[in-house]
């Protein structure tokens, strides 16, 4: 069945400084989704990419879908510490239930 | 105010012990979901249901059970067949079965000793 991978598990960043996780899929996805999950809450969603090779922003937020529609990426700019959490790709393809990576934990230190 | 909710937010109970979980959605949603998360992994769906009466297995229904007989409620039974059942179970509900965004309710943190 489809998988999804995320890498990192863990990163630890100091303030100001960019973050960038990655989503790999074992199979080609029609969209992706991406949430983000503040410690102690519920995954909230962030984004939906659909297209091969878009790129959407959100303020320090960049999503990116790969070509072959297989990765993604987000990235942060400049870390606050308001963007402490963990961050789950989830991917689909053309119907199907969505599959969640493993997500990534990102720790702000001030 | 729209939005899911789950209950209780913390819940104990002896092994052994069937225990059920609420989900409840004012937001009109067809489908809905349940999802298992523990320490360190992702989220991993247990059951889902695209229409009031019919569900549907995720990829770890064993030892749970569902019900949906209105279209906003959609609680699961942790049954004592689930061998490792205490975890973080997030519902989750969304628009059909189109490529929607998810709204998740709080979660239910299940401990049984």
């Amino acid at each position: 069945g489809q998988q999804v991978m995320q890498i990192p598990q863990y990163q630890h960043v100091q303030e100001g400084e960019d973050f960038t996780t990655y989503c790999n899929s074992s199979t080609t996805l029609s969209n992706i989704q991406w949430y983000k999950q503040r410690p102690g809450g519920h995954p909230v969603f962030l984004i939906q990419l659909v297209k091969s090779g878009e790129v959407k922003k959100q303020k320090r937020l960049t999503f990116q879908f790969g070509e072959a529609k297989k990765n993604s990426s987000l990235h942060i700019t400049a870390t606050q510490t308001t963007d402490v959490g963990t961050y789950f790709c989830a991917g689909s393809n053309y119907g199907q239930n969505f599959v969640f990576g493993p997500g990534t934990r990102l720790s702000v230190l001030p | 105010d729209g939005g899911i909710t789950q209950s209780p937010k913390y819940l104990f109970r002896k092994e052994g012990q069937n225990v059920t979980l609420s989900c409840e959605q004012n937001l009109n949603h067809d489908a809905m979901y349940w999802y298992r998360q523990d320490p360190g992994q992702g989220l991993r769906l247990i059951y889902y249901s695209q229409i009031v009466n019919d569900f549907q297995k995720g990829d770890i229904a064993e030892g749970y059970s569902v019900s949906r007989e209105k279209k906003e409620s959609f609680p699961l039974t942790v049954t004592s067949a689930q061998k490792n059942p205490t975890a973080f179970y997030l519902c989750a509900s969304k628009w059909g079965a189109g490529s929607y965004e998810q709204y998740f309710g709080p979660g239910t943190r299940l401990t049984v000793t």
